[in-house]
C-alpha cells in the first residue's frame, strides 16, 4: 500500500513558469514532510521540509503548501529554471528515533528554455 | 553540515562474488542509518534500517543473508552484497538520520556481470 501518493509522474514547464507537484498521505500520525531533489546518478538532496503546524513554508523559489485537513501537501517552484530539471520526491514520516520515511513515486521535471 | 559519503561510487563485480559498500556520516553521529535500492526512474525502496550496535531490521522480501548490514560505529554502516547475481545490479543509496531528518549519500552503482 502506497503511503504517499505523488502526482504528476512527469512535468514539463517553460523557463520562468511555476512547477507544481502534489502529494497526498493517509496516516494522520505523520508529522514531517520533506521534499527531495535528485539528479541522475546522484543521491536525493533535501530541498525543503514542513511540519503540520504551519500551512506554508518558503525558501527562495521553493514553497511548500500544506493542507492538514485534506492530508495533502505540494511543492511550488517559482521562476523555474533549466537547472531545476530533476526528479522530485515527497516524503512523510512520524518523527522519532529510527523513523522511517515513506516516499512518493517521484516526479520528473523538465524545464525547457 | 550533514554530509553523508558512500564508497565506492561505482563497482563492477562478477557473479558469485561479494561486494561491500560503505556509508559514512562525515560531520555528525548517526545512531540510525538506512539502506535503499533504486531502480531506473523509480522511487527509493527501503531495504533495511541499521541501528548502531544492534542487528539491522530488514523490510519484507529483502534477504538478510544476502544483504549483510553492519553498523559498528556511529559514523559507519556497511552493506555487503553476498554471492552477487546480475539481478542485484542496481543503485544503492544510504541515508543517515540526524535528529528527525535523513541525509542521503551520493549512491553506489553496482553492476554484476
Amino acid at each position: 500500500q502506497q503511503q504517499v501518493k505523488q502526482s504528476p509522474q512527469s512535468l514539463i514547464v517553460q523557463k520562468g513558469g511555476i512547477s507544481i507537484i502534489n502529494c497526498a498521505y493517509e496516516n494522520t500520525a505523520f508529522d514531517y514532510f520533506p521534499w527531495y531533489q535528485q539528479f541522475p546518478g546522484k543521491g536525493p538532496a533535501l530541498l525543503i521540509a514542513i511540519r503540520p503546524d504551519v500551512s506554508e513554508k518558503k525558501e527562495g523559489r521553493f514553497t511548500i503548501s500544506f493542507n492538514k485537513s485534506a492530508k495533502q501537501f505540494s511543492l511550488h517552484i517559482m521562476d523555474s529554471q533549466p537547472g531545476d530539471s530533476a526528479t522530485y520526491f515527497c516524503a512523510a514520516s512520524r518523527t522519532g528515533t529510527g523513523n522511517q520515511f515513506y516516499f512518493g513515486t517521484g516526479t520528473s521535471l523538465t524545464v525547457i528554455p | 553540515g550533514a554530509v553523508v559519503s558512500q564508497h565506492p561510487s561505482r563497482v563492477i563485480c562478477k557473479s558469485g562474488t561479494s561486494v561491500k559498500i560503505e556509508c559514512r556520516s562525515l560531520d555528525f553521529q548517526a545512531t540510525t542509518m538506512f539502506w535503499y535500492r533504486q531502480f531506473p526512474k523509480q522511487s527509493l525502496m527501503l531495504m533495511a534500517t541499521s541501528n548502531e550496535g544492534s542487528k539491522a531490521t530488514y523490510e519484507q522480501g529483502v534477504e538478510k543473508d544476502k544483504f549483510l548490514i553492519n553498523h559498528a560505529s556511529l559514523t559507519l554502516s556497511t552493506l555487503t552484497v553476498t554471492s552477487a547475481h546480475p539481478e542485484d545490479s542496481s543503485f544503492y543509496i544510504c541515508s543517515a538520520q540526524d535528529n528527525y531528518e535523513q541525509y542521503f549519500g551520493p549512491g553506489t552503482r553496482l553492476t554484476v556481470t
